[in-house]
């Protein structure tokens, strides 16, 4: 079976600066990858998910971009973090033909 | 666009009792999921509904799904404090093929 990787576990960031989160799975090739984006006490939105390497679909207009340089290796990022950004993200994969998603730990951003 | 829907957001129960969480969804699709998330932590995948009819059940939860309806619905059994998490649902999203839409979770307490 897979197992996911994030880091870092927690982060806090000053208005303004650069951001980058990472996702490694190891146990799988060729998975489709997931980063979603979950605010205090609400719901997951989806923020980019990837098919293969240097493909990338987004899902939402914003100042994030993601990055996939390796087949098993997602990478979130941001130039000039904004306050809306605080959040818990969190990277996804499938392992089977179906869309099961499997969630990695997380990362715990907060913008001050 | 699909849009899913879970009620109730909030649900505070006694230990012992039963309850049904309700998941409604917009447009066709065959396959539903359901997760669980503990304060602070990822989600957990619980049930994977890819049929009409599907039942699955796993302690005192049960799931089942009704394409038809385009409603599934998570059964609790004689509640135990263990069981108080966030529950969302999860549909696929039949034209991309790759995306989930996640329901805004419903938050249960169980208390003794």
């Amino acid at each position: 079976s897979q197992t996911i990787h994030q880091w870092p576990a927690t982060l806090v960031q000053p208005v303004g600066s650069p951001l980058s989160l990472e996702c490694t799975v190891e146990g799988t090739s060729n998975p489709n990858l997931y980063w979603y984006r979950q605010a205090a006490g609400r719901g997951l939105q989806l923020l980019f998910y990837s098919v293969g390497i240097g493909q990338i679909s987004s899902e939402v207009p914003q100042n994030l971009s993601a990055s996939r340089p390796q087949d098993r290796q997602f990478i979130l990022s941001s130039k000039k973090l904004l306050l809306s950004d605080s959040g818990f993200y969190l990277c996804a994969t499938t392992e089977d033909s179906y869309n099961e998603q499997f969630f990695g730990p997380g990362t715990r951003l907060t913008v001050l | 666009e699909l849009k899913v829907e879970q009620n109730p957001l909030f649900l505070s129960m006694q230990e012992g009792k039963n309850y049904t969480i309700y998941c409604n969804y917009s447009t066709t699709s065959d396959r539903l999921y359901w997760y669980r998330q503990d304060p602070g932590k990822s989600l957990e995948s619980l049930f994977v509904l890819l049929s009409n009819g599907a039942v699955k059940q796993e302690g005192r939860l049960m799931a089942s799904l009704d394409t038809k309806a385009r409603l599934s619905t998570l059964h609790i059994t004689a509640a135990v404090h263990d069981l108080s998490a966030t529950y969302f649902c999860a549909v696929e999203n039949s034209n991309s093929g790759y995306e989930l839409n996640f329901g805004k979770g419903t938050s249960l307490l169980v208390t003794p």
